[in-house]
């Protein structure tokens, strides 16, 4: 059971190039979210997905663009990618149900843009 | 929507000693309040959270305090040790909102020797 496994590690673009952060999740957990992690200003979320088919924006949505094929899968893509997105991104799962709502985080994707 | 404000940014302390970080959220209908633990290059780990039907959690050396009238919660490690240095998040969740975490901005707790 490795839990939430986000690829790759770490990853250097230059700008106009576009790549795909997966993230997958082997506890069958129905909601996903895709964070950025800037310096002072804590996590904030990109989009996220409740189900199978679905995906939504969050706080900061644009220049990405997510998919939710498989249950287990939610990628996230950067069609061109720019500086201001060099950032470290953390995908997370949560429970189904009315358990806790306790989100369980990915070790992160260091992304920087030249 | 929801918006978190944590204090203070940094915090250092003696080991031994306690320490407090309080988060104030603007939505009163939010109604779950983790913590997350997050070392140096790590993910952020969750380390305790409550609930709004509740005003006090305690879990060994850590605790939690809730007053939903003023719309604040606080994270209280005491008898701190070098391995609780770490950045500390608080969040809030609004229902009915998939879950959706609003996180306060982090503090970075340095426990000295």
């Amino acid at each position: 059971n490795a839990g939430v496994t986000q690829t790759p590690k770490f990853r250097v673009l230059k700008t106009g190039q576009s790549m795909t952060l997966l993230c997958a999740q082997d506890m069958n957990h129905e909601y996903m979210y895709w964070y950025r992690q800037d310096p002072g200003m804590g996590l904030r979320l990109i989009h996220y997905s409740v189900g199978e088919g679905t995906t939504a924006k969050g706080e900061v949505p644009d220049g990405y663009n997510v998919s939710r094929l498989k249950k287990q899968n939610f990628l996230l893509g950067l069609e061109s990618a720019a500086p201001s997105q060099t950032s470290v991104y953390f995908c997370a799962s949560r429970e189904n149900g009315q358990g806790t709502p306790s989100q369980h985080f990915g070790d992160g994707t260091r992304l920087s843009i030249l | 929507g929801e918006n978190v404000e944590q204090h203070p940014s940094t915090l250092s302390v003696q080991e031994g000693d306690s320490a407090v970080i309080k988060c104030t959220y603007s939505d009163s209908a939010s109604n779950y309040f983790p913590w997350y633990k997050q070392e140096l290059g790590k993910r952020p780990q969750l380390i305790i959270d409550i609930r709004s039907n509740v005003g006090e959690k305690k879990d060994q050396r850590i605790a939690v305090t809730l007053n939903k009238t003023a719309k604040h919660f606080s994270l209280h490690i005491t008898e701190t040790q070098p391995e609780d240095s770490a950045v500390y998040f608080c969040a809030a969740k609004i229902p009915g909102t998939a879950s959706k975490l609003t996180f306060g901005t982090g503090t970075r707790l340095q426990v000295t020797l």
